[in-house]
């Protein structure tokens, strides 16, 4: 297992036009969180995962953003009719649920919109 | 709504030099609090989790000390290289949720050969 896995590495798009990104945690976690990050800045929470079921949306989380992790395993975050202001980093982190709990990142997925 | 604040912004230090991240946090109701390390255009790496209930946690070069009450966390890094330049961040989990992380803005680190 090499650690958490994020595709594409980079997007370019088009203003109005959806896009979605996967990820693809540790295999044994069963949490998973999606984070943004814009430039000069920390991340900020924007969803996270227990197995399948969506225990919380920040309200970042417009209704343009959707989340879904249908098996428990890899999860995606789909932008509908996205924005210029959606440009950032999008990152994914998972970890086991526990005490402590420590996460795990991906790369993370670039994502521009023009 | 836990806020989360690390000073300085940047610091450009000349290799071998001892460092110290500040980091401060508004709710000291927290049972750990994490650093990561991220390179540029990078994905996030953790570098250090102290609990509650320790004062300290150690890697290496990298020592973290946590004081719940006054609201403080540093990082100390011992004889600092090239290759420790990067952005660092702290993050303390929320109150209501403590599975959800605020992280401060960083403090970027330049060290100079």
């Amino acid at each position: 297992d090499t650690g958490v896995s994020q595709d594409p590495r980079h997007k370019i798009t088009k203003r109005g036009q959806n896009v979605t990104f996967r990820c693809d945690p540790i295999s044994e976690h069963n949490r998973l969180y999606w984070y943004r990050q814009t430039l000069g800045q920390g991340p900020e929470f924007l969803t996270y995962f227990q197995n399948e079921a969506q225990l919380e949306k920040s309200r970042l989380l417009s209704d343009r953003f959707s989340a879904e992790r249908p098996k428990g395993s890899f999860s995606t975050l789909e932008i509908q009719r996205t924005e210029q202001g959606d440009s950032a980093m999008y990152l994914c982190a998972s970890s086991l649920m526990g005490i402590p709990e420590k996460l795990f990142f991906g790369s993370g997925t670039q994502l521009s919109v023009l | 709504k836990q806020e989360v604040t690390q000073i300085p912004a940047a610091l450009s230090v000349p290799e071998g030099e001892n460092l110290v991240l500040n980091c401060s946090f508004t709710d000291s109701a927290i049972y750990n609090l994490q650093w990561f390390r991220q390179d540029p255009g990078k994905g996030l790496t953790s570098l250090l989790l102290i609990q509650s209930s320790q004062r300290e946690q150690t890697s290496g070069r990298l020592n973290a000390s946590l004081d719940k009450s006054s609201g403080r966390s540093t990082l100390y890094i011992a004889a600092s290289q090239p290759g420790d330049s990067a952005t660092y961040l702290c993050a303390a989990p929320e109150e209501t949720s403590g599975s959800r992380l605020t992280f401060g803005e960083g403090t970027q680190l330049t060290v100079n050969p």
